[in-house]
């Protein structure tokens, strides 16, 4: 099955810096979805990508849909406390069911 | 509009007892899925449906059966629980299957076999 490789696993930064975390795929998506887990909850659509190259922007956060369609990155500027949770990319083609990375754990410091 | 919503939020079995998870959403969507999460694993698929009366297996259905005999409702059942089935459960909800359709998450079942 296609396999997503999500990295860094988890991230501890101070509060005010900027993070990065990028999901790699093993095959072509077209779709590339970012989703945040706070502690106890589901998972949150955050932000959604359908175009190589597409760019998107949600508040502090920005995420860009790779060129080569095998990959995809997130950006938080300036974080806050509020920010953490566990950040999960996720990929689809065609009809083909979400596969989910196995997700970047930020904590953040005051 | 509540959304998606899952019941119970909390559940304690013993080996070999079965139970019953209700998953209902009220956005009309015709999707609905099953997903384990486990720690380091991230979000794994255990079944889906692409309608009602429709189910179909996803990356780990083994132990697991599903029906969707309403299209709000899809139930996730464990016939003989075991404790690898020991995870926190998520059902979600879309209105198609088609890439760059999203997926809608309730708030999780933690299940806990003993």
């Amino acid at each position: 099955g296609q396999q997503l490789n999500q990295s860094p696993q988890s991230m501890f930064i101070q509060e005010g810096e900027d993070v990065s975390m990028n999901c790699t795929s093993s095959s072509i998506f077209n779709t590339w979805l970012w989703y945040k887990q706070d502690p106890g909850e589901g998972p949150v659509l955050l932000i959604a990508l359908y175009k190589a190259g597409e760019l998107t922007s949600n508040g502090r956060l920005t995420a860009q849909f790779g060129i080569t369609r095998k990959d995809s990155f997130l950006n938080i500027s300036a974080s806050i406390p509020s920010d953490v949770g566990i950040y999960f990319c996720a990929g689809s083609s065609g009809y083909s069911t979400l596969t989910f990375g196995k997700g970047t754990m930020l904590l953040v410091s005051p | 509009n509540a959304g998606v919503t899952q019941t119970p939020k909390f559940r304690v079995l013993k080996t070999g007892q079965s139970m019953t998870l209700l998953c209902a959403q009220d956005m009309n969507h015709e999707y609905m899925y099953w997903y384990r999460q486990d720690p380091g694993m991230g979000l794994r698929l255990i079944h889906y449906s692409v309608g009602e009366g429709t189910t179909a297996k996803g990356e780990v259905p083994d132990g697991y059966n599903v029906s969707r005999l309403k299209k709000q409702n899809f139930l996730l059942g464990l016939e003989s629980a075991a404790p690898s089935q020991t995870s926190v459960y998520f059902c979600a909800s879309s209105y198609s299957r088609r890439a760059g359709t999203k997926q809608y998450f309730g708030p999780g079942t933690r299940l806990t076999v003993t």
